[in-house]
């Protein structure tokens, strides 16, 4: 399997506080992406990255920001949780930028209450 | 805008039949598509790929079809079994970034 590993697996969090998830690879891979899963939405793009501190706007970006210090962590953050971020989110890299197959992590659950 | 969608949301399946899996995209510049498959509690996982200049490509148990006249890929599965139930998601990437965008998943039930 490839080396990805978020962090936490499982949060919950009242309204208003702020969040950050966390993206942990060990595959040097230069491209990495956030997204968040809901019933009847499939996986939708928050944010990616293709380099350290080069990041760029997915589909449902509004209420996340992203940052990308080292090659190996990129970081989520909900600044503001509200109920509406409850969900799953995954974290995938990519050595290609979407060329070739890209690698998910295992998920995390997040519950805003 | 740019979407990726399937046409059906649940197939069910009897083991040992082949499945057919659907998804229509409307992106033109796509042209790269990936099939995932994901398991109960886990992330996707690389199923097949193929690329534009490809009508069809081969795997193991499984067949990938692309027609880009009316802009629609198929996953098929042959000899379905058991382990073959999941959500599959079929996901493009264009030319013009580096977004892998996911249409909204089929979930396929094996029937004994």
């Amino acid at each position: 399997d490839a080396g990805i590993t978020q962090s936490p697996r499982h949060k919950v969090t009242e309204t208003g506080t702020p969040v950050t998830l966390r993206c942990h690879q060990t595959e040097n891979h230069r491209y990495m992406y956030w997204y968040r899963q809901d019933p009847g939405h499939g996986l939708r793009l928050i944010h990616y990255s293709y380099g350290v501190k080069d990041t760029d706007k997915g589909e449902v970006s509004d209420g996340y920001s992203v940052s990308r210090s080292k090659t190996e962590d990129f970081l989520l953050t909900l600044e503001s949780a509200t109920s509406s971020q409850t969900s799953v989110y995954f974290c995938a890299i990519s050595e290609t930028g979407g060329r070739t197959e890209a690698f998910f992590g295992q998920g995390t659950r997040l519950t805003v209450v | 805008g740019e979407s990726v969608g399937l046409h059906l949301p649940t197939l069910s399946v009897q083991e040992g039949d082949n499945s057919i899996i659907n998804c229509a995209y409307s992106n033109s510049a796509s042209d790269y598509f990936i099939w995932y498959k994901q398991e109960s509690g886990k992330g996707p996982q690389f199923i097949i790929d193929i690329r534009s200049n490809m009508d069809k490509r081969q795997g193991q148990r499984v067949t990938v079809l692309l027609n880009k006249t009316v802009k629609h890929l198929s996953l098929q599965i042959a000899a379905t079994q058991p382990g073959d139930s999941a959500v599959y998601f079929c996901a493009e990437t264009s030319n013009r970034d580096d977004k892998i965008i996911f249409g909204k998943g089929t979930r396929l039930h094996i029937l004994p």
